[in-house]
């Protein structure tokens, strides 16, 4: 699976757009891009995932580039609830067996009031 | 609630004590991961199981590891002679072998060995 990479940490204001970038220049054309945030001490929360096209559910949306080495996750109205430890992670598809999820050190994203 | 469950949520044991961590997946998820989270890092994986086969194990998993999962739902994790470095959060995931199979998680097992 391809690297991914993720600014440490990130602050927005409470009400703004987060959008929190991923690198993942490897990445080859069979590869879907995942997010999930992981509250403290809780379990990681699946937030969204992609191939090619962008992506938007109840919680975010994912814009993936043209060339797909990168992808922005964009969480429209930030919430003090939303802060969290963010994973971008690449995957493949699953041909045999299972694909693990690789996780790397992820985006603290903290929400200010 | 339909999700995946874990129990205990937390075990306090003592160095050379055994412990066992049990799993319940979504109803209907064939598939089962457990990765193990130190503080500061991101989860790692331990293992999987397509129904009841593990089918796949990772370097962390030492001999005092084992898991099974016995008829193809719930999953234990049991660890022997626990150590002071397998103190971590061992997090459940479960995922439907269909379609782009999301893994959903667990609330996890918080493990302190004293």
């Amino acid at each position: 699976d391809a690297k991914t990479t993720q600014p440490t940490s990130m602050d927005c204001a409470e009400g703004r757009a987060a959008n929190l970038p991923c690198n993942h220049s490897t990445i080859s054309g069979n590869e879907y891009v995942y997010w999930y945030r992981q509250i403290h001490s809780q379990g990681p929360q699946y937030i969204i995932h992609g191939l090619k096209n962008n992506e938007t559910n109840e919680m975010a949306s994912l814009i993936i580039t043209e060339d797909r080495k990168s992808s922005t996750l964009i969480l429209p109205h930030a919430t003090l609830r939303d802060t969290a430890v963010y994973y971008c992670i690449v995957r493949g598809q699953i041909i045999q067996g299972a694909q693990k999820l690789v996780f790397g050190q992820g985006t603290r994203l903290t929400i200010n009031p | 609630d339909t999700g995946v469950s874990q129990n205990p949520r937390h075990k306090i044991t003592k160095r050379g004590q055994n412990v066992t961590f049990r799993c319940d997946p979504i109803s209907e998820h064939n598939r089962l991961y457990w990765y193990r989270q130190t503080l500061g890092q991101g989860p790692e994986f331990l293992t999987y199981f397509q129904n009841e086969a593990q089918l796949e194990k990772s370097r962390l998993l030492s001999d005092r590891f084992s898991a099974e999962r016995p008829k193809g739902s719930f999953s234990t994790l049991e660890i022997q002679r626990t150590e002071q470095g397998d103190s971590a959060m061992y997090l459940c995931a479960s995922s439907l072998n269909f379609g782009s199979e999301t893994q959903y998680f667990g609330p996890g097992t918080r493990l302190l060995v004293l």
